[in-house]
């Protein structure tokens, strides 16, 4: 199984900063197999990221993906109030072939 | 415009079975894989499975592929998740969520609103 470990757990930043949020694979993982979901409170998780570094349609350029190998990053630059959600990286290949990370909880001040 | 419409939220005994069913609109059924996804209260998100509605090959997680069965009705353009021998600890949001077929990746790029199953004695 490939577990995806992110960080930090919880990420707290003003409007206006800049957030970065990590996520590491056990083992090497194919850039066109990672994506990153945002979920809001009560919602269900929305596409963000896709092939590592590809925005979902209607996803403002403010969000954006970067990483090979074992190490990814999500990147959302000028945080706004409604980017208050859990992030989620996942990919996808070995057995169980779908594994999620344990998610990172942005909060904005 | 897509859309992934489950049923209704459900409260069963340990022990019993559930079958969530999730409809979709807006696409052709065919083109995509169904998959199923949960998230215990407070916890990160669990995949279940997923089902290919042309040929009907399944795959499904290691750790639930003795208790879980998908399913689809293609001329409903329907899919089914039924879960056995519940417990407690299968009290979860069940998400469906879709996937092109015919990619070499799998990316949820559409999900239903969830089912909340609640098992309780």
């Amino acid at each position: 199984e490939i577990v995806l470990t992110q960080f930090p757990d919880t990420l707290s930043l003003s409007p206006g900063e800049r957030a970065t949020l990590s996520c590491r694979a056990s083992q090497s993982v194919s850039t066109y197999s990672l994506a990153w979901y945002q979920q809001k409170p009560g919602q269900a998780p929305r596409l963000l990221i896709y092939g590592a570094s590809s925005r979902a349609t209607g996803i403002p350029d403010r969000f954006s993906g970067s990483g090979s190998g074992t190490d990814f990053t999500l990147t959302i630059s000028r945080l706004e109030p409604e980017d208050l959600a859990v992030y989620y990286c996942q990919q996808y290949g070995g057995s169980p072939p779908i594994t999620f990370g344990q998610g990172t909880r942005l909060e904005i001040k | 415009q897509v859309h992934l419409v489950q049923s209704g939220s459900e409260l069963k005994k340990p022990g019993a079975s559930v079958k969530i069913s999730c409809k979709a609109a807006g696409y052709i059924f065919t083109r995509y894989a169904m998959n199923w996804v949960r998230q215990a209260p407070g916890q990160g998100l669990e995949w279940m499975g997923r089902i290919d509605p042309v040929n009907g090959d399944i795959k499904y997680s290691p750790k639930l592929q003795a208790r879980v069965t998908i399913t689809r009705d293609t001329s409903a353009s329907t899919a089914y998740m039924e879960l056995n021998s519940l417990r407690s600890e299968d009290t979860a949001l069940y998400f469906c969520a879709r996937d092109v077929l015919g990619d070499s990746t799998v990316i949820f790029d559409s999900w239903g609103q969830g089912t909340l199953v609640t098992v309780s004695s």
